[in-house]
Formats: structure tokens, C-alpha cells, sequence
């Protein structure tokens, strides 16, 4: 009954390498999102789609393409991975704001550690 | 922009004794603010927000805290502190749109000894 769910959750490769992370939310939201952690535990917003649409975009290099297929999943693919691309990357989720609704909280999963070598 | 000053990168305190977080935030309209912890080797857990209302807001674990529009504050407390509660906490600020877009602080990590 997990809500928020990434996969895989520890990530090792070589520089160069193209690998991708899945997230999948059971919650009914749509709105999900991804974000980098640094070495210094610094959280930073890469991106956002709103019922599979891109509506954040955060000065994140184009090797890095999001891909949502449906409102419950956001993948991530990054191209020639980088040493600096040592991070954890984590997904959240949240219901759009409506209905009344001023601002919606996310719901955050457990991250998934990359490692470049 | 908005952005989230966390000036404590590093807290230690004795199990039992109180605990304050501090956390300034800047951003130009009614902010949105949050609290989470983050264990070892763990995602993101909610403690508090505040939306609007009372500027005193509890959360879970015992945790409360208090938005002061004055001094652009939101800091965490918890009268009495447990040895579970070592972990790195974050303030984080919404700004509303389509999307909530969360800007986090930069992290306190608390320790707790013995």
C-alpha cells in the first residue's frame, strides 16, 4: 500500500551510461514531480507535469528528459551520465490545486540513491 | 523568488531537553509552510504546514510550530526531545500555481545524546 514509490532505489553506473528511474503513485494525484538532493542534502525541484503536461522546468541539463505515460507514473531518463550527477533523486506527488483549494501538499518517495563512477 | 534560510547546520541536544529549529523564509505573498524530517537513508515525512489560521500549528511526533509574520519565521519546536528524533529536518516554503512548487532550506541536522 505504498503511495509514493521509485524504483530502483540504489542506482550504481558508469559515466556515459543512459539509465532511467520509474516513480509510481497509488494517491489518485495528478500532479507529480522530481527532485535532486546533493551531496550536501540540498533538495532542488528538476521538474513537475500536471496530467502527463510538463508545467515545471528547472534549468536541469536536456539530458535529463521526464516522461509521464499516465497521471500515477513520472519516469526519469538521463542520457551520458555525469559524475555530478551523483545525487538522490526523489519523486513527490500532489493533487492540483481547485476546488477551493489554495495549495495541496506533495507526498514525497523514499528516493532512489545514483551513483556515477 | 522565494527562499528558505535554515541558519543551524548542525544541533546537538540531550534526550529530554527542548528543541528549537529555526527557519526564515522570503517570499513576496502568503506563504505556504512546511516542516519535514528526513531519517537516515529515508525519503521525506511531513511534520507541520501552516496554510493559514493559527500560527501555531501541531504536527506529529509532538512537534509544533509557530509562523510570525513579523520576523518571516516558522520555527520548529518539541518540548522534549527523543533519541528517535535525531535526523535532518527541512523547512521548505509553496509557492502556489498550477503546480506547488516547494523550495526547500538547506537542512538542520539534530543530534541527540544520551
Amino acid at each position: 500500500d505504498t503511495a509514493v514509490s521509485q524504483t530502483p532505489k540504489y542506482l550504481v553506473t558508469q559515466m556515459g551510461n543512459d539509465k532511467s528511474i520509474k516513480c509510481e503513485q497509488n494517491l489518485g494525484h495528478d500532479t507529480m514531480y522530481w527532485y535532486k538532493q546533493d551531496s550536501k542534502k540540498f533538495l532542488k525541484i528538476m521538474f513537475s507535469y500536471n496530467n502527463k503536461e510538463l508545467i515545471i522546468n528547472e534549468t536541469v541539463p536536456n539530458r535529463f528528459s521526464p516522461k509521464s505515460p499516465d497521471k500515477a507514473h513520472l519516469n526519469l531518463h538521463i542520457n551520458s551520465l555525469e559524475l555530478g550527477d551523483s545525487a538522490v533523486y526523489f519523486c513527490a506527488s500532489s493533487q492540483s490545486i481547485g476546488g477551493g483549494a489554495s495549495y495541496n501538499e506533495q507526498f514525497f518517495g523514499p528516493g532512489t540513491r545514483l551513483t556515477v563512477l | 523568488a522565494q527562499s528558505v534560510t535554515q541558519p543551524d547546520i548542525h544541533i546537538t541536544v540531550s534526550e529530554g531537553a527542548s528543541l528549537e529549529l529555526r527557519c526564515n523564509y522570503s517570499y513576496g505573498a502568503t506563504p505556504y509552510l512546511f516542516w519535514y524530517v528526513q531519517s537516515p537513508g529515508q525519503g521525506l515525512q511531513l511534520l507541520l504546514k501552516y496554510f493559514s489560521g493559527d500560527t501555531l500549528v501541531q504536527g506529529i511526533k509532538g512537534f509544533e510550530a509557530e509562523f510570525k509574520r513579523s520576523q518571516s519565521s516558522f520555527n520548529l519546536r518539541k518540548p522534549s526531545v527523543h533519541w528517535s528524533d535525531a535526523a535532518e529536518y527541512f523547512c521548505a516554503v509553496g509557492k502556489t500555481g498550477t503546480a506547488s512548487k516547494l523550495t526547500f532550506g538547506t537542512g538542520t541536522r539534530l543530534q541527540v545524546t544520551l
